[in-house]
């Protein structure tokens, strides 16, 4: 248990769907970031919220939108998804300030029909 | 910005032998670099870290050496387990979490 919790662990959607993933940490954490994690490539960051302010990466694709209602959850909403975005879709937490460790949730796994 | 390559991409040892992970980063304003350890089904968890004022922390099994003039740090694992069979992934940042940029990966595997 890292304190990072992500749900669903495992989403198959078509490419007309609307679908969200959740993030939830129990760190008393308050940056929250949104990784993409996809075989034989870096992990790519996606967002970042640190103090409820998001920083993003201007090559995410606007059919990805986070949101960030508190500094204990996060949400990634997903919609007209491609198949090239089947990936694990990583959430982690840290502490701002701190040593700049990253606790990361166990990602959910994404799949894009 | 900050180029992180890191190689082997798949590294196979023996039981008890050591294994050694490479990394190169870009960018010689960055002075943070963890190692996260990734086993199958769960998220990377940071295992090690150095910054750029010391060259070498140790940790029991497992070392961390950096050279920053030739922009370059390794993670040693001596005496290498099962339970270390796993895929690494180097880091290098100004020192701030939400500026990590990752390697690619290294699958460890131990033979038994």
């Amino acid at each position: 248990e890292t304190g990072v919790t992500q749900t669903p662990r495992h989403l198959v959607m078509g490419m007309t769907n609307k679908k969200s993933l959740k993030c939830e940490q129990h760190l008393g954490h308050n940056a929250m970031y949104w990784y993409k994690q996809s075989a034989k490539k870096p992990l790519e960051l996606m967002f970042v919220y640190n103090f409820k302010e998001q920083t993003e990466n201007n090559s995410v694709p606007s059919r990805f939108s986070p949101e960030c209602p508190n500094s204990s959850h996060l949400f990634l909403h997903l919609h007209t998804l491609q198949p090239e975005d089947s990936a694990l879709y990583l959430c982690a937490s840290s502490l701002e300030g701190s040593t700049g460790e990253l606790f990361f949730g166990e990602g959910s796994r994404l799949t894009v029909l | 910005g900050e180029n992180v390559e890191q190689h082997p991409s798949t590294l196979s040892v023996q039981e008890g032998d050591s294994a050694v992970i490479k990394c190169t980063y870009s960018d010689s304003a960055s002075n943070y670099f963890p190692w996260y350890k990734q086993e199958l089904g769960k998220g990377p968890q940071l295992i090690i870290d150095i910054r750029s004022n010391v060259g070498e922390k140790k940790d029991q099994r497992i070392a961390v050496t950096l050279n920053k003039t030739a922009k370059h740090f390794s993670l040693h694992i001596t005496e290498t387990q099962p339970e270390d069979s796993a895929v690494y992934f180097c880091a290098a940042s100004l020192g701030g979490a939400d500026g990590l940029t990752f390697g690619k990966g290294t699958h460890l595997i131990i033979q038994p």
